[in-house]
């Protein structure tokens, strides 16, 4: 199965700046990952699909990128509410699988 | 965010079965754009992927857990539900029903989340 490995497992910033989120798959993915936002007692959110794609409703301060095996999740500016924990998840190979998750804290 | 209704106990005796359904909201669960789905996460841990249905009965599990997982369809009850057997206190975990949309395997839609809590 493909593993995703995601990087820093923690990242303290304050509200304004800029978060960088990386997901590194054990193969390649092509273009088929989605990053996905989890607040505390809540289920999963999803943000970007396709690497790149923007779900309905999330904010332009969400953006993805990369292909591959080397994917970031980009937060312009953080907002209150985006202090949460970030998964990757791919649907290039069976079974589908996620990362361990990124934990965006307040600094 | 829940657009999904689980229901189903928060407690399983080992070596017993698992079982939740979910409700999905209005017809749905008939149509050929979705896939309908089981994913769980350990406390404090990241999600693991169960399985599928698909509403025509193809199912497709996690090798990890396919020996042990079911998944089936109703849809006179717009259902579908998730049974693992032999459970031990490994298995203790919140398990969301998901289902993806037409674009393809991402989870656009979520129930709310139930913790199973295997124990004696």
């Amino acid at each position: 199965e493909i593993v995703l490995t995601q990087s820093p497992a923690t990242l303290s910033l304050s509200p304004g700046e800029r978060a960088t989120l990386s997901c590194r798959a054990s193969q390649s993915v092509s273009s088929y990952l989605a990053w996905y936002q989890q607040k505390p007692g809540q289920a999963p959110r999803l943000l970007i699909y396709d690497a790149s794609s923007r779900a309905t409703g999330i904010p332009d301060r969400f953006s993805g990128s990369g292909s591959g095996t080397d994917f970031t999740l980009t937060i312009s500016s953080l907002e209150p509410e985006d202090f949460a924990v970030y998964y990757c998840q791919q649907r290039s190979n069976w079974p589908l699988t996620f990362g361990g998750g990124t934990k965006v804290e307040i600094k | 965010q829940a657009q999904l209704q689980q229901s189903g106990p928060g407690l399983v005796k080992p070596s017993q079965t698992l079982s939740l359904t979910c409700t999905v909201p209005g017809g749905s669960i008939r149509s050929g754009d979705y896939y309908w789905s089981w994913i769980r996460q350990h406390p404090g841990k990241g999600l693991e992927w169960i399985g599928y249905i698909y509403y025509s009965g193809s199912t497709y599990y996690n090798p990890s857990l396919q020996s042990r997982v079911s998944i089936s369809v109703d849809m006179s009850k717009n259902q579908f539900s998730l049974k693992l057997t032999s459970v031990t206190a490994a298995d203790t975990a919140v398990y969301y029903c998901a289902s993806t949309d037409s674009i393809g395997f991402y989870y656009f839609y979520w129930g709310q989340g139930t913790l199973v809590t295997v124990s004696s």
